[in-house]
């Protein structure tokens, strides 16, 4: 079946620090893959996708890129903020008919300033 | 524009009462969907209406029933809830069923 594994959190950087949060799926075919944030109190916000191999997804200087030969799809980010705290959740969605999401656990992202 | 609308934000309910969730969006979307999400889980799909019908349920108890009032509009009615139904409840949704998905704000439910 298909499945999300993302690293345990939390994650606590200072401002400016260079953020990746892992993410590695495991699926039949080829799945459409996604970040999604969501912050404190609030419900999720689809931050960036990639729908096949080799695509760069990228938003608010996040970026992730779609790896097939390793089933990954690291979130990188160059300098972080304090106002980018949130648990961010790496998802996949199969490519044919019903796009049922599959989330991984999520990861808490700390920024102290 | 990518917004999707929930009412209320908050609701506390005993385990008797009758309450309502409503969820909101004008982008044209033909698809929508209730997921449930307890604290520091990620969302569990709940409910899928496509074009105005139910086209998935995943198993949910009968105290919880969703209706598709028309196109942009998507209600998830609560009726003798337990404790354990406290959660955020979000809605989200899509183009189609084949496209990605656009989440509400959510509503904190709470059962005592």
């Amino acid at each position: 079946g298909n499945s999300v594994t993302q690293m345990e959190g939390p994650v606590t950087l200072s401002e400016e620090a260079f953020l990746t949060i892992n993410c590695t799926y495991t699926a039949t075919g080829y799945p459409s893959l996604f970040w999604y944030v969501q912050y404190p109190g609030e419900g999720l916000q689809l931050l960036l996708k990639a729908t096949k191999a080799d695509d760069k997804g990228s938003n608010k200087g996040f970026e992730a890129t779609y790896r097939k030969e390793t089933t990954s799809f690291h979130l990188e980010k160059g300098s972080v903020q304090v106002s980018d705290s949130a648990v961010y959740f790496c998802a996949l969605s199969p490519n044919t008919g019903f796009q049922k999401l599959v989330f991984g656990t999520g990861t808490r992202l700390l920024v102290s300033p | 524009d990518t917004e999707v609308t929930q009412t209320p934000k908050h609701l506390v309910m005993g385990m008797t009462n009758k309450k309502s969730l409503k969820c909101e969006q004008h982008m044209g979307h033909r698809a929508m969907y209730w997921y449930k999400q307890k604290a520091k889980k990620p969302p569990e799909l709940m409910f899928v209406y496509s074009y105005e019908k139910l086209s998935i349920n995943e198993s949910v108890p009968s105290r919880f029933s969703p209706e598709c009032p028309n196109s942009s509009l998507l209600n998830l009615h609560l009726h003798a809830l337990q404790p354990e139904d406290s959660a955020l409840y979000l809605c989200a949704s899509s183009q189609d069923v084949e496209y990605e998905q656009y989440f509400g704000p959510g509503t904190r439910l709470t059962v005592t």
